[in-house]
């Protein structure tokens, strides 16, 4: 069974400090995707990245940068010079090779403070 | 392109109703699901498809029907509402090529309370 796991249940930063949100995984999947969604406190859920399994390259997307590491099983996702507005519940996710269907964590709520 | 659409974006039911759910997208997707989201914690696989004319369990699939006659919609249904399934709904969809997963696009949700 597949399984994610976003320890940081809630953050709290001041405007412009760098935050890291956490997210390991499990599947026995060989082939796999992970995603990042945002969900701003109107309740959308907004794509952020997908990373297939066979890609270790950081990417880094304006002031977004995520980090995934194989042999630790991790898919960090790091907010430089945090914002309001990136104030949100941050989701990570996993797909699997049947369904394609999403297994979610239970997301990591960031709050930034001006 | 309206993407992934959900109707209605809100509904109180009585314990005991019943009430459809509809999901549409415009993207020509193969792949359906239908999520639901309850406080605290990340979505939950419901029902799923494939393609037009099929569909499947996920991990919560008591409860709730699902059905996929046409290629763009995906319905929901709940037969005999109870207060449990008072949740967030969301329903997304997602083309896949062999061993390529696109994205997975959500659509607005849809808040369901059951008194």
């Amino acid at each position: 069974a597949q399984k994610v796991t976003q320890a940081q249940t809630e953050i709290s930063v001041v405007e412009k400090e760098d935050v890291t949100l956490d997210c390991v995984y499990e599947t026995r999947d060989t082939t796999y995707y992970l995603f990042w969604y945002k969900q701003p406190p109107s309740g959308e859920l907004v794509f952020l990245i997908r990373r297939n399994s066979f890609d270790e390259q950081n990417e880094i997307s304006g002031r977004y940068s995520w980090n995934f590491q194989k042999s630790t099983s991790s898919f960090n996702f790091t907010i430089t010079a945090s914002q309001v507005v990136d104030s949100a519940v941050y989701f990570c996710a996993l797909s699997d090779t049947g369904r394609r269907a999403l297994t979610f964590g239970s997301g990591t709520r960031l709050q930034v403070q001006p | 392109n309206a993407g992934v659409t959900q109707t209605p974006k809100f509904r109180v039911l009585k314990t005991g109703q019943s009430m459809t759910l509809l999901c549409a997208q415009d993207m020509n997707h193969e792949y359906m699901y239908w999520y639901r989201q309850d406080p605290g914690m990340g979505l939950r696989l419901i029902h799923y498809s494939v393609g037009e004319g099929t569909t499947a369990k996920g991990e919560v699939p008591d409860g709730y029907n699902v059905s996929r006659l046409k290629k763009q919609n995906f319905l929901l249904g709940l037969e005999s509402a109870a207060p449990s399934q008072t949740s967030v709904y969301f329903c997304a969809s997602s083309q896949i090529a062999g061993e390529i997963q696109e994205t997975q696009y959500f659509g607005p949700g849809t808040r369901l309370l059951v008194l």
